[in-house]
């Protein structure tokens, strides 16, 4: 069971605009740790997306931003692409036993 | 560029030890820390543990802790996640990641604790 809580899948058409949950607690994200996003395309390795839950590395689309509130944040995708069919991880960090260093359980995106 | 090259694939029976490398270049070496992330077939991102590459200072996840080493060879730039006691459900791909930092004006501090370099992965399989 992950410390921090994803929806297993969310699915958009081309164009629109999809959302990625990520709940946490009182131990990570609600104890003012940031948060950071993840994206693994099929058979590769993770890439950063957000890290200091906003912020875009470069080379990373503005389509993709990040926000945090208590103890969840979000991932935003607009003008979704058929490229943008992955799964998405968000990761912080923890104070108790499970961490320190965390991961969401992953959500599928699927662009339909 | 920053590029985290992980050695091949490895096949291992229950109860051997694995030895995943993981050389680093683009950057220096000892001013970043490097983790290892492992993620078993169709399963989330697992933390397994971190190593100062200045100091060697390591930390594990609890988790692990018993049957994970992390090490690193600083003149090859190198570090190393060596996995003992093996079974099938060590059976993953396993990630080398550094850990990135940045500076956040909104509070004035230094920032790290994100994943924002990742090496190709390395699958172990862990079979009788």
């Amino acid at each position: 069971q992950s410390v921090l809580t994803q929806p297993p899948s969310v699915s958009g058409a081309p164009g629109q605009r999809v959302t990625i949950s990520c709940t946490g607690s009182s131990s990570n994200i609600g104890a003012g740790y940031d948060v950071h996003w993840y994206q693994q395309l099929p058979g590769t390795a993770p890439k950063l997306l957000i890290y200091g839950n906003s912020n875009r590395p470069s080379g990373v689309p503005d389509r993709f931003s990040g926000s945090k509130s208590g103890t969840s944040a979000s991932l935003a995708i607009t003008g979704l692409q058929a490229e943008d069919e992955a799964d998405y991880y968000c990761q912080s960090y923890d104070s108790s036993l499970s961490g320190p260093w965390v991961f969401g359980g992953g959500t599928k995106l699927t662009v339909l | 560029q920053v590029q985290l090259v992980q050695s091949g694939a490895e096949v291992k029976k229950p109860g051997a030890s694995v030895k995943v490398s993981c050389k680093a270049s683009g950057y220096t070496f000892t001013s970043y820390a490097m983790h290892w992330v492992r993620q078993a077939p169709g399963q989330r991102l697992e933390w397994m543990g971190w190593i100062n590459a200045g100091n060697g200072n390591t930390k594990y996840s609890q988790k692990f802790q018993g049957r994970v080493t992390i090490t690193r060879d600083t003149s090859a730039s190198t570090a190393y996640m060596e996995l003992s006691s093996l079974r099938s459900e060590d059976t993953a791909v396993y990630y080398c990641a550094r850990e990135g930092t940045y500076y956040d004006i909104l509070t004035g501090y230094y920032k790290e604790d994100y994943f924002d370099y990742w090496g190709q992965g390395t699958l172990v399989t862990v079979s009788s």
